[in-house]
């Protein structure tokens, strides 16, 4: 079956921009994580989400936020973009919210110039 | 909440066997240990999961002594694609989210 799809793979924004990353996640897993990562900073937790529910959340300012929709696909979204966020974002999905494994996508790659 | 320690980094040769030890000194008896490998600029990727004993997958294979304080992930024969790096991830209890550590950074040299 088809594996955690992350789109787009690359992107280049401004600073004060605002930018949407989209995630579909395996069919059938209802639960969606967000992770941004960093080389000082590795995996931090940004967000998760179940049956269109944010469930937890990561330490990460308001300018941060997500969305999940009806079929489980998810958005995460950066408003006013910082230099600072420029990083991997990466969404995993599992069956659900006592899943032992995550399922990864490629990831996207944002910079902010 | 359980958390784990492992090394920071460790360095092979090519043919060698790699064994990566995680301290995880709270977990209940009945989380799994999972390990994930990653590559650069891509996801981990789920290697193996145990609960108790001895699990063996293509990849590697997973020691669990009895008090389950640790796990070994051991990797036969590695190849220089073997250069990545192994987290160990702490079992999640319901509604809390997966947290990785620094994990450990394994290259392979040859």
């Amino acid at each position: 079956k088809a594996g955690v799809t992350q789109t787009p793979r690359y992107l280049i924004k401004t600073r004060g921009q605002q930018v949407t990353l989209s995630c579909s996640p395996i069919s059938g897993h209802r639960s969606v994580s967000w992770y941004q990562q960093t080389p000082g900073q590795g995996l931090q937790f940004l967000f998760e989400y179940f049956s269109e529910t944010q469930r937890n959340k990561g330490n990460f300012p308001g300018r941060f936020s997500g969305r999940q929709f009806s079929n489980s696909r998810s958005e995460m979204n950066v408003s006013t973009l910082e230099l600072g966020d420029s990083a991997l974002y990466l969404c995993a999905s599992s069956l659900g919210l006592d899943s032992t494994e995550a399922f990864f996508g490629q990831g996207t790659r944002l910079t902010v110039v | 909440l359980a958390k784990t320690t492992q090394p920071i980094s460790m360095d092979s040769y090519e043919g060698q066997e790699v064994n990566i030890t995680c301290s995880h000194n709270n977990i209940a008896t009945n989380d799994y240990i999972t390990w994930y490998q990653q590559f650069p600029s891509q996801g981990p990727r789920f290697i193996i999961q145990g609960y108790k004993t001895k699990v063996t997958n293509e990849v590697a294979s997973l020691f669990i002594p009895a008090d389950r304080k640790s796990s070994t992930l051991s990797l036969p024969r590695v190849s220089l694609s073997d250069t990545a790096v192994y987290y160990c991830l702490a079992p999640r209890n319901y509604g809390q989210n997966f947290v990785f550590g620094p994990g450990t950074r394994l290259s392979v040299l040859p």
